[in-house]
């Protein structure tokens, strides 16, 4: 079945650090994959998105690449900010009579100043 | 828009009594996901609505748990007889029916005791 594999975390970085946080997944087919943030107390947000292959989703400076051949989709930031610290999902979607999304465990992140 | 409008934000009850969760997904949506997230389980689906029709429940636990969508605007979660383990924030998710990505709603914590 469809699965998404990130890197445990919590990550802690001291601020303007660079981040990369692994995911990899499994599936059929060509699905969607995608960064969710959540922050305390709040739901899930998109952070960004990729469709097919090669493509590179970016948003807020962060940036992740869809990687067919290794299955990838590392999440990275070049500079952290404590506002950055939350948890971070990778999710893949795929459509099966509408679009059900599968999500990883979450990486927590710590910025420190 | 207002977004994804769950109710209640918080919840406690007694274990044994009947719990609704209600979700209001984002107008024009045609997909629907109902989330659990717990520590120890992390995020998971389960169920998900596509034209108010169930298209997949097998992440419900099991039957004490139901969900209902009578029209494209409303849908329930509903937990009967209610036990403490169900103690977790439920989330609800909405998306276009052909556009992957979901948006949250910003969760139901129930706690049972």
């Amino acid at each position: 079945g469809n699965s998404v594999t990130q890197m445990e975390g919590p990550v802690t970085l001291s601020e303007e650090a660079f981040l990369t946080i692994n995911c990899t997944y499994t599936a059929t087919g060509y699905p969607s994959l995608f960064w969710y943030v959540q922050y305390p107390g709040e739901g899930l947000q998109l952070l960004l998105k990729a469709t097919k292959a090669d493509d590179k989703g970016s948003n807020k400076g962060f940036e992740a690449t869809y990687r067919k051949e290794t299955t990838s989709f590392h999440l990275e930031k070049g500079s952290v900010q404590v506002s950055d610290s939350a948890v971070y999902f990778c999710a893949l979607s795929t459509n099966t009579g509408g679009f059900k999304t599968i999500f990883g465990a979450g990486t927590r992140l710590f910025v420190k100043a | 828009d207002a977004g994804v409008i769950q109710s209640p934000r918080h919840e406690v009850t007694e274990m044994g009594q009947e719990v609704t969760l209600r979700c209001k997904p984002i107008s024009g949506h045609n997909s629907l996901f109902w989330y659990r997230q717990t520590m120890m389980r992390g995020l998971e689906l389960l169920i998900y609505f596509n034209n108010n029709v169930p298209i997949d429940d097998s992440g419900m636990p099991e039957d004490r748990f139901s969900a209902k969508m009578p029209n494209a605007s409303f849908s329930t979660l509903k937990i009967q007889p209610s036990e403490p383990r169900d103690s977790a924030v439920y989330f609800c998710a909405s998306s276009l029916g052909q556009t992957p990505g979901a948006f949250f709603g910003q969760g139901t914590r129930l706690t049972v005791v």
